[in-house]
Protein backbone atom coordinates (compact mmCIF):
# COMPACT_ATOMS: atom_id res chain seq x y z
CA UNK A 1 0.00 0.00 0.00
CA UNK A 2 1.26 3.34 -1.28
CA UNK A 3 1.80 6.20 2.00
CA UNK A 4 -0.07 8.78 0.17
CA UNK A 5 -2.96 7.59 -1.81
CA UNK A 6 -4.64 10.19 -4.10
CA UNK A 7 -8.07 9.16 -7.06
CA UNK A 8 -5.90 10.34 -10.53
CA UNK A 9 -8.78 10.93 -12.03
CA UNK A 10 -9.36 13.18 -14.30
CA UNK A 11 -12.05 15.34 -12.92
CA UNK A 12 -13.89 17.35 -15.46
CA UNK A 13 -15.34 20.06 -14.39
CA UNK A 14 -17.17 22.90 -15.66
CA UNK A 15 -16.26 26.54 -16.00
CA UNK A 16 -17.20 28.08 -12.82
CA UNK A 17 -18.01 24.69 -10.99
CA UNK A 18 -17.07 23.53 -7.50
CA UNK A 19 -14.41 20.32 -7.45
CA UNK A 20 -13.43 18.76 -4.34
CA UNK A 21 -11.16 15.27 -3.79
CA UNK A 22 -9.42 13.67 -0.98
CA UNK A 23 -6.03 12.03 -0.37
CA UNK A 24 -5.35 9.45 1.94
CA UNK A 25 -2.18 8.64 3.96
CA UNK A 26 -1.03 5.32 5.90
CA UNK A 27 1.58 6.71 8.42
CA UNK A 28 0.27 8.14 11.33
CA UNK A 29 3.50 9.95 12.53
CA UNK A 30 2.51 12.22 9.11
CA UNK A 31 2.89 15.54 10.80
CA UNK A 32 2.81 18.31 8.55
CA UNK A 33 0.65 18.22 4.98
CA UNK A 34 0.15 20.01 1.58
CA UNK A 35 -1.38 20.79 -1.10
CA UNK A 36 1.46 21.41 -4.31
CA UNK A 37 0.36 22.12 -7.61
CA UNK A 38 1.92 20.70 -10.78
CA UNK A 39 1.19 21.99 -14.80
CA UNK A 40 1.69 19.46 -17.42
CA UNK A 41 5.72 19.36 -17.92
CA UNK A 42 6.27 21.43 -15.23
CA UNK A 43 7.68 21.56 -11.11
CA UNK A 44 5.78 21.18 -8.72
CA UNK A 45 4.81 24.36 -6.46
CA UNK A 46 3.06 24.73 -3.24
CA UNK A 47 -0.18 25.83 -3.34
CA UNK A 48 -1.37 25.26 0.18
CA UNK A 49 -0.42 24.49 3.46
CA UNK A 50 -3.72 22.40 5.28
CA UNK A 51 -3.79 23.09 9.10
CA UNK A 52 -5.82 20.96 11.77
CA UNK A 53 -8.75 23.66 11.81
CA UNK A 54 -8.79 23.85 7.93
CA UNK A 55 -7.81 26.97 5.80
CA UNK A 56 -9.10 28.63 2.82
CA UNK A 57 -7.12 30.41 0.30
CA UNK A 58 -9.27 32.60 -2.15
CA UNK A 59 -10.83 29.61 -3.74
CA UNK A 60 -9.24 26.87 -2.40
CA UNK A 61 -10.62 25.36 0.78
CA UNK A 62 -8.03 22.35 2.63
CA UNK A 63 -9.24 20.26 5.48
CA UNK A 64 -7.55 17.58 7.45
CA UNK A 65 -9.06 14.56 9.38
CA UNK A 66 -6.34 13.13 11.65
CA UNK A 67 -9.07 10.16 13.03
CA UNK A 68 -9.44 8.84 9.66
CA UNK A 69 -6.02 10.21 8.11
CA UNK A 70 -7.57 11.90 4.85
CA UNK A 71 -6.68 15.77 3.87
CA UNK A 72 -8.99 17.22 1.05
CA UNK A 73 -9.10 20.11 -1.17
CA UNK A 74 -11.71 22.31 -2.62
CA UNK A 75 -11.95 24.05 -5.73
CA UNK A 76 -14.43 26.72 -5.97
CA UNK A 77 -15.97 28.92 -9.08
CA UNK A 78 -13.28 27.16 -11.07
CA UNK A 79 -11.44 28.74 -13.82
CA UNK A 80 -9.67 27.32 -17.10
CA UNK A 81 -6.35 28.40 -15.30
CA UNK A 82 -7.31 25.77 -12.03
CA UNK A 83 -6.37 22.62 -14.78
CA UNK A 84 -3.55 21.02 -13.09
CA UNK A 85 -2.59 18.20 -11.42
CA UNK A 86 -2.74 18.54 -7.36
CA UNK A 87 -0.14 16.90 -5.25
CA UNK A 88 -1.07 15.90 -1.44
CA UNK A 89 2.10 15.72 0.17
CA UNK A 90 3.10 14.75 4.12
CA UNK A 91 6.07 15.52 6.12
CA UNK A 92 6.46 13.50 9.28
CA UNK A 93 7.56 15.13 12.52
CA UNK A 94 11.28 15.26 12.16
CA UNK A 95 13.37 16.75 9.19
CA UNK A 96 12.12 18.38 6.27
CA UNK A 97 11.35 15.00 3.89
CA UNK A 98 7.98 15.22 2.24
CA UNK A 99 6.00 12.34 0.61
CA UNK A 100 3.98 12.81 -2.53
CA UNK A 101 1.04 11.07 -3.40
CA UNK A 102 0.61 10.14 -7.23
CA UNK A 103 -1.64 13.52 -7.75
CA UNK A 104 -5.15 14.15 -8.73
CA UNK A 105 -5.33 15.74 -12.31
CA UNK A 106 -7.89 18.58 -12.89
CA UNK A 107 -9.23 19.35 -16.11
CA UNK A 108 -11.69 22.62 -16.12
CA UNK A 109 -13.05 22.68 -19.51
CA UNK A 110 -15.53 25.65 -21.16
CA UNK B 1 13.04 35.21 -7.72
CA UNK B 2 15.38 32.91 -7.15
CA UNK B 3 15.13 29.80 -8.72
CA UNK B 4 16.36 26.47 -9.37
CA UNK B 5 18.61 25.82 -11.92
CA UNK B 6 18.89 22.54 -13.86
CA UNK B 7 21.13 21.48 -16.56
CA UNK B 8 20.12 20.18 -19.24
CA UNK B 9 16.33 19.91 -19.63
CA UNK B 10 16.07 17.49 -22.08
CA UNK B 11 18.14 14.13 -22.26
CA UNK B 12 18.16 11.55 -24.54
CA UNK B 13 20.83 8.45 -23.98
CA UNK B 14 20.86 4.77 -25.30
CA UNK B 15 20.60 2.26 -22.37
CA UNK B 16 23.94 1.34 -20.33
CA UNK B 17 25.23 4.99 -21.67
CA UNK B 18 25.91 7.40 -18.48
CA UNK B 19 24.25 10.51 -17.91
CA UNK B 20 24.73 13.03 -15.73
CA UNK B 21 22.85 16.06 -14.62
CA UNK B 22 22.91 19.61 -13.03
CA UNK B 23 21.54 21.53 -10.20
CA UNK B 24 22.41 24.80 -8.97
CA UNK B 25 20.21 25.59 -5.72
CA UNK B 26 18.94 28.91 -4.91
CA UNK B 27 21.66 30.98 -3.29
CA UNK B 28 22.03 30.16 0.68
CA UNK B 29 19.70 26.95 0.54
CA UNK B 30 21.33 24.76 2.87
CA UNK B 31 19.21 21.83 1.81
CA UNK B 32 19.04 20.13 -1.79
CA UNK B 33 17.10 17.61 -2.73
CA UNK B 34 16.98 15.13 -5.76
CA UNK B 35 13.50 13.27 -7.15
CA UNK B 36 12.40 11.21 -9.47
CA UNK B 37 8.83 11.40 -10.87
CA UNK B 38 8.07 8.92 -13.30
CA UNK B 39 4.59 9.61 -15.73
CA UNK B 40 1.41 9.54 -13.98
CA UNK B 41 3.35 9.49 -10.53
CA UNK B 42 4.05 12.15 -7.75
CA UNK B 43 7.94 12.83 -7.51
CA UNK B 44 9.90 10.33 -4.98
CA UNK B 45 13.13 11.43 -3.27
CA UNK B 46 16.53 9.76 -4.50
CA UNK B 47 18.59 11.57 -2.14
CA UNK B 48 18.56 14.47 0.80
CA UNK B 49 21.79 16.68 1.36
CA UNK B 50 22.64 19.11 4.09
CA UNK B 51 25.16 21.59 3.13
CA UNK B 52 28.13 18.67 1.64
CA UNK B 53 26.85 16.09 3.35
CA UNK B 54 24.39 13.25 2.65
CA UNK B 55 21.44 12.51 4.95
CA UNK B 56 18.87 10.43 3.07
CA UNK B 57 19.82 8.17 0.22
CA UNK B 58 17.90 5.33 1.24
CA UNK B 59 15.95 5.32 -2.37
CA UNK B 60 19.04 5.77 -4.26
CA UNK B 61 19.24 2.61 -6.54
CA UNK B 62 23.01 3.06 -5.15
CA UNK B 63 24.43 0.14 -7.53
CA UNK B 64 24.03 2.60 -10.83
CA UNK B 65 23.05 6.13 -9.42
CA UNK B 66 25.46 8.50 -7.44
CA UNK B 67 25.32 12.34 -6.15
CA UNK B 68 27.40 14.42 -5.05
CA UNK B 69 27.30 18.39 -3.44
CA UNK B 70 31.27 18.54 -2.92
CA UNK B 71 31.14 22.07 -2.18
CA UNK B 72 27.70 22.50 -0.43
CA UNK B 73 26.42 24.34 -3.37
CA UNK B 74 25.67 22.96 -6.46
CA UNK B 75 25.02 19.25 -7.13
CA UNK B 76 25.68 16.23 -9.99
CA UNK B 77 23.44 13.72 -10.30
CA UNK B 78 25.04 10.44 -12.39
CA UNK B 79 23.27 7.38 -13.77
CA UNK B 80 25.81 4.75 -15.05
CA UNK B 81 24.73 2.64 -16.71
CA UNK B 82 21.62 3.64 -17.51
CA UNK B 83 18.43 1.54 -17.79
CA UNK B 84 15.12 1.61 -20.07
CA UNK B 85 13.12 1.99 -16.43
CA UNK B 86 15.02 4.82 -15.99
CA UNK B 87 12.85 7.12 -18.25
CA UNK B 88 11.62 10.24 -16.25
CA UNK B 89 11.87 13.68 -14.88
CA UNK B 90 14.26 14.57 -12.55
CA UNK B 91 13.42 17.30 -10.35
CA UNK B 92 16.24 19.10 -8.20
CA UNK B 93 14.39 21.41 -4.87
CA UNK B 94 16.05 23.43 -2.24
CA UNK B 95 14.81 24.76 0.98
CA UNK B 96 16.68 26.95 3.48
CA UNK B 97 17.10 24.26 6.31
CA UNK B 98 15.92 20.55 6.54
CA UNK B 99 16.97 18.53 9.44
CA UNK B 100 17.03 21.12 12.09
CA UNK B 101 14.70 23.57 14.52
CA UNK B 102 11.37 22.19 15.40
CA UNK B 103 9.50 19.64 14.20
CA UNK B 104 6.73 21.09 13.03
CA UNK B 105 8.11 23.56 11.09
CA UNK B 106 7.90 23.33 7.65
CA UNK B 107 10.85 24.42 4.99
CA UNK B 108 9.35 24.74 1.65
CA UNK B 109 11.10 23.08 -1.17
CA UNK B 110 11.39 25.23 -4.02
CA UNK B 111 11.74 22.75 -7.00
CA UNK B 112 13.85 23.53 -10.53
CA UNK B 113 12.19 22.80 -13.79
CA UNK B 114 13.31 19.61 -14.19
CA UNK B 115 15.50 17.06 -16.55
CA UNK B 116 13.49 14.73 -18.64
CA UNK B 117 15.63 11.62 -19.36
CA UNK B 118 14.13 9.21 -22.36
CA UNK B 119 16.32 5.90 -22.22
CA UNK B 120 16.33 4.33 -25.58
Amino acid sequence: RKEVEQDPGPFNVPEGATVAFNCTYSNSASQSFFWYRQDCRKEPKLLMSVYSSGNEDGRFTAQLNRASQYISLLIRDSKLSDSATYLCVVKKAAGNKLTFGGGTRVLVKP
Amino acid sequence: EAEVAQSPRYKITEKSQAVAFWCDPISGHATLYWYRQILGQGPELLVQFQDESVVDDSQLPKDRFSAERLKGVDSTLKIQPAELGDSAMYLCASSLGGTGGPATIYNEQFFGPGTRLTVL
